[in-house]
């Protein structure tokens, strides 16, 4: 039930950029994003609601397309601060589950 | 600024120890979460609550229990520990969104329950 994250690792050097996608089998209602960096707590990114909408938060954006069942969050011109864990969860309309993806590391290099 | 406090950041046990993992949250949030966390593996959610004395279970109950007797405080209980119980536990809460779902989560600092 867990929402599949890729790629499960990327390098990349400052200034280049990122995506990162999550997908489910099942339909969703809302993704979530978070970032954790080595030794600390998740840290809250952005929500995405069903209807295809795109957010953004600085130079990290996202996009959710209910009908593929997917969402995608892109870093634009990536930052040494931008290193971490990226998780994606997911919820299913009605639920108040949050079933989180394996993650995905980024190491962004100078 | 919300503050979810998880009671200990290292934990050592012995196997079919009982254990109880604790977490308190300062912000009136009515859902409360616990998860575990493994490398490759990500957040596994093992029990969540809506509201007091109300629980779910997540995607790996087995093994685990819950308690929820005031809405701060939520308490992953193991009874019986065992080795495969070795891991990082993440509590966290959230309100809910006026849409329907969890909202933001707050995440605690985490515990590391080694199971000897």
């Amino acid at each position: 039930q867990q929402p599949v994250q890729s790629p499960q690792a990327v390098i990349l050097r400052e200034g280049e950029d990122a995506v990162i996608n999550c997908s489910s089998s099942k339909a969703l209602y809302s993704v979530h994003w978070y970032r954790q960096k080595h030794g600390e707590a998740p840290v809250f990114l952005m929500i995405l609601l069903k209807g295809g909408e795109q957010k953004g938060h600085e130079k990290i954006s996202a996009s959710f397309n209910e009908k593929k069942q997917q969402s995608s969050l892109y870093l634009t011109a990536s930052q040494l601060s931008y290193s971490g864990t990226y998780f994606c969860g997911t919820d299913m309309e009605y639920g108040n589950k949050l079933v989180f993806g394996a993650g995905t590391i980024l190491r962004v290099k100078s | 600024d919300v503050k979810v406090t998880q009671s200990s950041r290292y934990l050592v046990k012995r196997t079919g120890e009982k254990v109880f993992l604790e977490c308190v949250q300062d912000m009136d949030h009515e859902n409360m979460f616990w998860y575990r966390q493994d490398p490759g593996l990500g957040l596994r959610l093992i029990y969540f609550s809506y509201d007091v004395k109300m629980k779910e279970k997540g995607d790996i109950p087995e093994g685990y229990s819950v308690s929820r007797e005031k809405k701060e405080r939520f308490s992953l209980i193991l009874e019986s520990a065992s080795t495969n119980q070795t891991s990082m536990y993440l509590c966290a809460s959230s309100l809910w969104r006026l849409a329907g779902g969890p909202g933001e989560l707050f995440f605690g600092e985490g515990s590391r329950l080694t199971v000897l």
